[in-house]
């Protein structure tokens, strides 16, 4: 299985802090890394696709970057809305795994 | 506006059955990729099957042999089969739909439903 490692697994920002989350993959998946936030008691909604890719929706303050082995979510300005727990996963090969998350609190 | 809703988690048993049903809207399921993905309370998310298009399917090895997916075109619905269900299968149970030609993602999902096994 390709196991997937977020780092930090968790942070402390203010609004306003430029944050940034990574993720490493055991093995080199091109660019099929995918990266959702996820709100308490809410269902994950997907952020970033295609490693680079932003979903129809999502503020332009997130931004995706990487690729092989080595990807980066970045948020430029961190919003009170942004608070959450954020994942990427991998669909190169099956089983699809996700990291084990990256909780970003308020400092 | 794809939207999807599952249903059918409950309390239930080691070793009992359980069907989860996800009812999809604004889209067919017939011409997507489907899959489920689950998460334990407080802990990270396990993708657990998917269904293609054209009715192929993967499993989680965890899952293998116990779970099945499936579908209902006439009611656009896709379905999980939890069979010899486990204390550590207890979590929310997403459906979700497969998104992408090469790269695959998910979106949307589904509000969740939570299976509780324990006796």
């Amino acid at each position: 299985d390709i196991e997937m490692t977020q780092s930090p697994s968790s942070l402390s920002a203010s609004v306003g802090d430029r944050v940034t989350i990574t993720c490493r993959a055991s093995q080199s998946i091109s660019v099929y890394l995918n990266w959702y936030q996820q709100k308490p008691g809410k269902a994950p909604n997907l952020l970033i696709y295609a490693a680079t890719s932003l979903q129809g929706g999502v503020p332009s303050r997130f931004s995706g970057s990487g690729s092989e082995t080595d990807f980066t979510l970045t948020i430029s300005s961190l919003q009170p809305e942004d608070f959450a727990t954020y994942y990427c996963q991998q669909s190169y090969r099956f089983p699809w795994t996700f990291g084990q998350g990256t909780k970003v609190e308020v400092k | 506006e794809p939207h999807l809703v599952e249903s059918g988690g409950g309390l239930i048993q080691p070793g009992g059955s359980l069907r989860l049903s996800c009812a999809a809207s604004g889209f067919t399921v017939r011409s997507n990729f489907m899959s489920w993905v689950r998460q334990a309370p407080g802990k990270g998310l396990e993708w657990v099957s998917l269904m293609y298009n054209d009715g192929r399917t993967h499993y989680a090895d965890s899952v293998k042999g116990r779970f099945t997916i499936s579908r209902d075109n006439s009611k656009n619905t896709v379905y999980l089969q939890m069979n010899s269900l486990r204390v550590q299968d207890t979590a929310f149970y997403y459906c979700a739909r497969v998104d992408g030609a090469m790269v695959n993602w998910f979106d949307p999902w589904g509000q969740g439903t939570l299976v509780t096994v324990s006796s």
